[in-house]
């Protein structure tokens, strides 16, 4: 199986503020598909954000971004807003099983 | 508009077998690979396996002498059991489409499945 560690596990900030999230792979993920990237709000079901490293999902907001290759992946979200506090996970499609990042938790400052 | 409802007991006593069904409103239900996912109590989210229309199917291999994924096309549905559970398979259980078969575009609302007795 290929394991994903996300960091940090939680961040702090405040709105209007960069933040950046990275994904490391346990072996390079090699196919064009890659990566992916979910938000999950408390009581929710997870939405697909960003898709094959750096596609956005229509309709998500530009201030989101993906990118990376090989092992490591990041997400970046270029000015919070406040429904963006939530927790983001990252997920690999290179292989069987499916594997997810164990989340990264972003909090208001 | 993809819309999926999961469906089943929401207490499986230990030992017994976990059984979910998820009925899916598409028109594109035989081309989506149908996949089920499950997240514990405040925890992360853990892929248990997918199935095609076709009846193609991969499994967690952490879970697959246990787990089985069927599909009825002709009820847009598909459902799993989950055999001999213990309380560590207790967790909130999602039913999801992957138009691609990578990424998980659709997501039903989840149903918390509690092993207890």
């Amino acid at each position: 199986d290929i394991q994903m560690t996300q960091s940090p596990s939680s961040v702090s900030a405040s709105v209007g503020d960069r933040v950046t999230i990275t994904c490391r792979a346990s072996q390079a993920i090699t196919n064009g598909h890659g990566l992916g990237w979910y938000q999950q709000r408390p009581g929710k079901a997870p939405k697909l954000l960003i898709y094959s490293i750096s596609s956005l999902t229509p309709g998500v907001p530009s201030r989101f971004s993906g990118s990376g290759s090989g092992t490591d992946f990041t997400l970046t979200i270029s000015s919070l807003q406040p429904e963006d506090f939530a927790t983001y996970y990252c997920q690999q499609a290179n292989s069987f099983p499916r594997t997810f990042g164990q989340g990264t938790k972003v909090e208001i400052k | 508009q993809v819309q999926l409802q999961e469906s089943g007991p929401g207490l499986v006593r230990p030992s017994e077998t976990l059984s979910l069904t998820c009925i899916v409103s598409t028109d594109s239900f035989k081309s989506t690979y149908w996949s089920w996912i499950r997240q514990s109590p405040g925890k992360g989210l853990e892929w248990l396996g997918n199935i095609y229309h076709s009846g193609t199917s991969n499994y967690n291999p952490s879970l697959k002498s246990r787990l089985t994924i069927s599909i009825d096309t002709s009820k847009n549905q598909f459902s799993l059991n989950l055999g001999s559970v213990t309380a560590a398979d207790t967790a909130v259980y999602y039913c999801v489409g992957a138009p691609n078969m990578y990424f998980f575009d659709y997501w039903g609302q989840g149903t918390l499945v509690t092993v207890s007795s």
